[in-house]
C-alpha cells in the first residue's frame, strides 16, 4: 500500500485563490518531501520538511507537518494558471541499513482556471 | 552538469528485446535512485546506489531488470527481454549523499514495449 496518500485526488480552483493539499502516511519518517510534476514527465522538487521540523515556507508555497496524526499539507497561496500540475508527497524513511527510497502518494491533480 | 539528465527520452521497442536506460546525475552527488512511474503503479521505488554499490536490489520487479554504476557517476538500467508490463517512464534522481537529501530528479525516460 501507499505510504503517502494525497487528499484530494483532484482540485480545480479559480486563479488567485489558495490551494490546499493533504498528505498522510503510515510510519515513522525521516522527512517528507513535495514533488511537481507537469505533464507526467519531470519532478520538481518543491520542500522537504524534517521529521522535526512544523512549518517551513518557501515563496508562495507553506508546508505543516504534524507528526502525531503522520499528516502534512502543502499551501499555495495566490494561485496562477502555471500551477496546474500533478503534486505529490513522499516520505523518506531511511534506516541506515537497506534502501527504501522515497515512498510516493498517487498525487493530488491541481487545475488553476483563468 | 547542470541537473540530472537521462537518455534516451524516448524508447519504443519491440516485446523480448533488451533496452538501455542512462543516467547522469548531478556532479559531485554521491547517491543515485531509479523510480518507474507507470499508470497502473504509480511512482515506485527500485534501486538506490551509495557511489558504485547498491545496498538493496529487492525493489526491482523481477530478474530481468539489473543496474550498475561506475566511476561513482553514470549509471545504466537494464530491462532484460522487455515485457509490456514494463512501459513506464523511467526516472533517475540524486542526491549529495543518503540520509535525509533533497532528491534531484532528472526528466525520465519514456519506454513502450509493443
Amino acid at each position: 500500500s501507499q505510504q503517502g496518500e494525497e487528499d484530494p485526488q483532484a482540485l480545480s480552483i479559480q486563479e488567485g485563490e489558495n490551494a490546499t493539499m493533504n498528505c498522510s502516511y503510515k510510519t515513522s519518517i525521516n522527512n517528507l518531501q513535495w514533488y511537481r510534476q507537469n505533464s507526467g514527465r519531470g519532478l520538481v522538487h518543491l520542500i522537504l520538511i524534517r521529521s522535526n521540523e512544523r512549518e517551513k515556507h518557501s515563496g508562495r508555497l507553506r508546508v505543516t507537518l504534524d507528526t502525531s496524526k503522520k499528516s502534512s499539507s502543502l499551501l499555495i497561496t495566490a494561485s496562477r494558471a502555471a500551477d496546474t500540475a500533478s503534486y505529490f508527497c513522499a516520505t523518506d524513511v531511511w534506516s541506515g541499513g537497506g534502501a527504501d527510497g522515497l515512498t510516493f502518494g498517487k498525487g493530488t491533480h491541481l487545475i488553476i482556471q483563468p | 552538469g547542470a541537473g540530472v539528465s537521462q537518455s534516451p527520452s524516448n524508447k519504443v521497442t519491440e516485446k523480448g528485446k533488451d533496452v538501455e536506460l542512462r543516467c547522469d546525475p548531478i556532479s559531485g552527488h554521491t547517491a543515485l535512485y531509479w523510480y518507474r512511474q507507470s499508470l497502473g503503479q504509480g511512482l515506485e521505488f527500485l534501486i538506490y546506489f551509495q557511489g558504485n554499490s547498491a545496498p538493496d536490489k529487492s525493489g526491482l520487479p523481477s530478474d530481468r531488470f539489473s543496474a550498475e554504476r561506475t566511476g561513482g557517476s553514470v549509471s545504466t538500467l537494464t530491462i532484460q527481454r522487455t515485457q509490456q508490463e514494463d512501459s513506464a517512464v523511467y526516472l533517475c534522481a540524486s542526491s549529495l549523499a543518503r540520509n535525509t537529501d533533497t532528491q534531484y530528479f532528472g526528466p525520465g525516460t519514456r519506454l513502450t514495449v509493443l
